[in-house]
């Protein structure tokens, strides 16, 4: 079947901007993390859903970030003012229950100019 | 606080070579552990994880690894390395207590030589 998937795979946007990543989990899965992986490092924790709400958002670093799920399936990362920090790939992934094997997308890449 | 370390930044491995990654991990409760790999410009795949049961656990393309808990440890083994397993690797620790939410090690990048 389809894995997770994430649009766009590529964002270029100049510091200040305002951008959205998208996230498809798998069918059916109800939880669902994004993760942040800095050039060099392993991903980072930035929030969880199960279900429509978010369970764990301590892994944001800062108000400029916010993330939705409104009807339990896709979610949208939203960045705004974004700065040149914040330049990294952007992971999401989902499972079958909270203890669950978590399956990664192919992340978004963002570079802010 | 979950940690995970991955001493070996970059490990060299002929072809046919035995491979191993070491893994270090702090979590307070029953760990769940894995394993990922990561190819240039693609995503993580689950390689093996580690929730219950043997510690010596099975995975994809002939890896296995070794959950040890007197040594918080959980070391990945590949007997043969094939030029494919050219990648990144990476250990991640997580757990019903945090909700799942995982924690990564730094990475481990491997070179295989022909």
């Amino acid at each position: 079947g389809a894995g997770v998937s994430q649009t766009p795979s590529n964002k270029v946007t100049e510091k200040g901007k305002y951008v959205e990543l998208r996230c498809d989990p798998i069918s059916g899965h109800t939880a669902l993390y994004w993760y942040r992986q800095s050039l060099g490092q392993g991903p980072e924790f930035l929030i969880y859903f199960q279900g429509t709400g978010a369970a764990d958002d301590s892994g944001l670093p800062n108000d400029r970030f916010f993330a939705v799920r409104p009807e339990g399936s896709v979610s949208t990362l939203k960045i705004q003012r974004t700065e040149r920090g914040d330049s990294a790939v952007y992971l999401c992934a989902s499972s079958s229950g909270t203890g669950e094997t978590q399956y990664f997308g192919p992340g978004t890449r963002l570079l802010v100019l | 606080a979950q940690s995970v370390t991955q001493p070996d930044i970059h490990i060299t491995v002929s072809e046919g070579a035995s491979l191993e990654l070491r893994c270090n991990y702090s979590y307070g409760a029953t760990p769940y552990l894995f394993w990922y790999v990561q190819s240039p410009g693609q995503g993580l795949q689950l390689l093996l994880k580690y929730f219950s049961g043997d510690t010596l656990v099975q995975g994809i393309k002939g890896f296995e690894a070794e959950f040890k808990r007197s040594q918080s440890s959980f070391n990945l083994r590949k007997p043969s390395v094939h030029w494919s397993d050219a990648a990144e690797y990476f250990c991640a620790v997580g757990g019903r207590a945090a909700g799942n939410k995982l924690t990564f090690g730094g990475g481990t990048r491997v070179l295989v030589k022909p």
